[in-house]
């Protein structure tokens, strides 16, 4: 399976935009990258996915490489209520399509 | 999207019994999945549920001490059984609705004690 490599621990100030990176070397030509986030006590939660292109939503931007063997979760004004664990995560929808967790990178967020 | 309900949301067990945790999704899915999370970790994948088939198993998780049920399209039951303090766990259930490399969904989980 393709892994991920990301920072352990950011740290960000309130209203500033944050970007968290994402390794991905080994990357599949099928494997679409997503992004979780969990809150304390909750289960993950959906940010965003991608495969080639850059993408926008209402929560976040992702960066795409255009290599692919990274990518950039961009949360455009931090807030306290992003503070969590942010998941990047490799997903083949042609092969088990199941997602492997790693470790994540807790982002703290400061007044 | 999908709203995904998860019993218990905690309990705390005695070593050697079994607990069995629900998870009942609010739409038809086709793929479940079941994770586990130790404390002050990342979340772990045990097996995937299709209804209709056997669950499928990690290496590491068998189903003599992780049977799962998945007897129709919005419901699934994970059971830890003969529990010992080491499955000290969140449990989580997952569903993924179109099966195509869309978004999964997740309970909250169930925190699971063992004395």
């Amino acid at each position: 399976d393709a892994k991920t490599t990301q920072p352990n621990s950011m740290e960000s100030n309130e209203e500033e935009p944050v970007h968290l990176p994402c390794n991905h070397s080994t990357i599949s030509g099928t494997d679409y990258i997503h992004w979780y986030r969990q809150l304390p006590s909750q289960g993950p939660e959906y940010v965003i996915h991608g495969l080639t292109s850059n993408v926008n939503n209402r929560m976040a931007s992702l960066a795409i490489a255009e290599d692919r063997k990274s990518s950039t979760l961009i949360l455009h004004r931090a807030t306290l209520r992003d503070a969590a664990v942010y998941y990047c995560i490799l997903r083949d929808p042609y092969n088990n399509n199941d997602m492997r967790f790693g470790a994540g990178t807790r982002l703290t967020v400061k007044p | 999207s999908a709203v995904i309900s998860q019993k218990p949301s905690r309990d705390i067990c005695q070593r050697g019994t079994s607990l069995t945790i629900q998870c009942q999704v609010d739409s038809q899915v086709t793929m479940m999945f079941w994770y586990r999370q130790q404390p002050g970790q990342s979340l772990t994948l045990i097996a995937t549920a299709n209804q209709g088939s056997e669950a499928t198993y990690e290496s590491g998780f068998v189903i003599d001490k992780f049977p799962i049920s998945r007897p129709n399209l919005t419901f699934s039951t994970l059971t830890v059984s003969n529990m010992s303090p080491e499955d000290s766990s969140i449990y989580l259930c997952s569903v993924d609705l179109t099966g195509s490399g869309q978004p999964q969904h997740f309970g909250d989980g169930t925190r699971l004690s063992i004395l």
